[in-house]
């Protein structure tokens, strides 16, 4: 199976920049997710990476390095609503393809 | 059109009764999976369809614990003789297929399972 490791929880300020970070061990990586979940609600995707490189969608980026078994998600310009757990979640060729989650990181937005 | 939904939002069992957690997946989606999320956790995968045929279930805890979807749309997991540690939310998702060249999950809101 997969061993996914990320921060338990961060705080950062309004309007700032924060990185999420997530590393992860597998014997046949397929694609590394991000998903956001507020509080008592489902999560909700933001990002796939397959490849090395850097994804961009407004506001959020999401970097994958295959060989280090790294990624990150950055949040540029944090507002209060991003306040939430940010889960990252690791795919592998073996079994039938299904996402581990990793425990989330909890970020809180302050003013 | 609707997302996932599942049924009830919460539940509260006594210790060693059967509950029934009821997913209605999105229309048309193939694949259905089931996870358990305890406080401040990630998900953990329970179990995964493909269509009516549960084609994975490595991820139950133990033989109280089933899972059907008989007619491959509408899911129900059970629960049999609740336990204390059985207390955790539900997650229901669905995609279009899991596979290589498919992958975004929809998931429902979850059922609040909290065991007396």
């Amino acid at each position: 199976g997969q061993n996914i490791d990320q921060p338990t929880e961060m705080t950062a300020t309004e309007g700032a920049i924060v990185q999420i970070n997530c590393t992860y061990q597998t014997s046949g990586f397929n694609g590394l997710f991000w998903y956001q979940q507020h509080a008592g609600e489902a999560p909700t995707f933001l990002s796939y990476n397959v490849l090395d490189g850097l994804e961009e969608k407004g506001r959020f980026s999401s970097f994958l390095s295959r060989s280090k078994g790294y990624s990150y998600l950055l949040l540029k310009e944090l507002q209060m609503k991003d306040s939430a757990s940010y889960l990252c979640a690791v795919r592998d060729r073996g079994g039938s393809y299904i996402p581990t989650f990793g425990r989330g990181t909890s970020l809180i937005v302050h003013p | 059109g609707a997302g996932v939904s599942q049924s009830p939002r919460y539940k509260v069992a006594k210790r060693g009764q059967d509950v029934a957690l009821r997913c209605d997946p999105i229309s048309g989606h193939v694949s259905l999976f089931w996870y358990q999320q305890a406080l401040g956790q990630g998900p953990e995968f329970l179990t995964y369809f493909q269509n009516e045929a549960q084609l994975d279930k490595s991820g139950l805890p133990s033989d109280r614990f089933f899972a059907e979807r008989p007619e491959g749309s509408v899911s129900t997991l059970k629960i049999q003789r609740t336990q204390q540690e059985d207390s955790a939310v539900y997650l229901c998702a669905s995609s279009l297929l899991v596979g290589q060249n498919s992958y975004e999950q929809y998931f429902g809101p979850g059922t609040r399972l909290t065991v007396t």
